[in-house]
């Protein structure tokens, strides 16, 4: 089956800082890909939709200057997390859907953010 | 704008129970509705699609049904297993977005 690849899995960074999060497509070609926001036990917030040689649409609400996102391929989709601080501790989940499966949606396994 | 509703939103079963999941959609001009599995602190599994053409789909002890002209689809898990408490999440596809629902936090009591 496919399969979205994402990565890292778990983050502690330093006020400040800045986080990358990748999510591939492995076997298959991605021209959209969703990334999600999870709180503790609550449901997934949408904060923006990358496609793939063209920018981003972000969800009302979300920074755009704060959370970056890359699609320059069919099958890399990056969010960064820039000057992080503890607000932006979160768990955040990518997923892509596949038109010739009815397009189903694949997810990544997430990244779990903690800023210090 | 498409809303999605899950009732309820916990449960708690004994080993072996039948149970059926609810989730409930506003706007029945959908293209599809899958619904998930998430274990904690994990992504989300795909457990069964169905098609806006489509009325059930199944797969082992799992049967989706969806009824687009009234807004619903049911997950009926059969015989269920300590093994099957996660937080279930139904999705609905239309256009280019889909839209989640609140989830369903099951407990199988072994």
């Amino acid at each position: 089956g496919a399969v979205v690849s994402q990565h890292p899995s778990r983050v502690i960074c330093k006020s400040g800082t800045s986080v990358k999060i990748e999510c591939r497509s492995l076997d298959f070609q991605a021209t959209t890909m969703f990334w999600y926001r999870q709180f503790p036990k609550k449901s997934l917030m949408l904060m923006a939709t990358s496609n793939e040689g063209s920018k981003a649409t972000y969800e009302q609400g979300v920074e755009k200057d704060k959370f970056l996102i890359n699609h320059a391929s069919l099958t890399l989709s990056t969010l960064t997390v820039t000057s992080a601080h503890p607000e932006d501790s979160s768990f955040y989940i990518c997923s892509a859907p596949i038109s010739g499966q009815g397009r189903k949606l694949f997810f990544g396994s997430g990244t779990q953010l903690s800023v210090l | 704008k498409q809303e999605v509703t899950q009732i309820p939103a916990a449960l708690s079963v004994p080993e072996g129970e039948n149970l059926v999941l609810n989730c409930s959609f506003t706007d029945s001009a959908i293209y599809n509705l899958q619904w998930f599995r998430q274990d904690p602190g994990k992504g989300l599994t795909s457990l069964l699609l169905i098609q806006s053409s489509q009325r059930e789909q199944t797969s082992g002890r799992l049967n989706a049904s969806l009824d687009k002209s009234s807004g619903r689809s049911t997950l009926y898990i059969a015989a269920s297993q300590p093994g099957d408490s996660a937080t279930y999440l139904c999705a609905v596809g239309t256009g280019n977005q889909f839209y989640f629902g609140t989830g369903t936090s099951l407990t199988v009591i072994p």
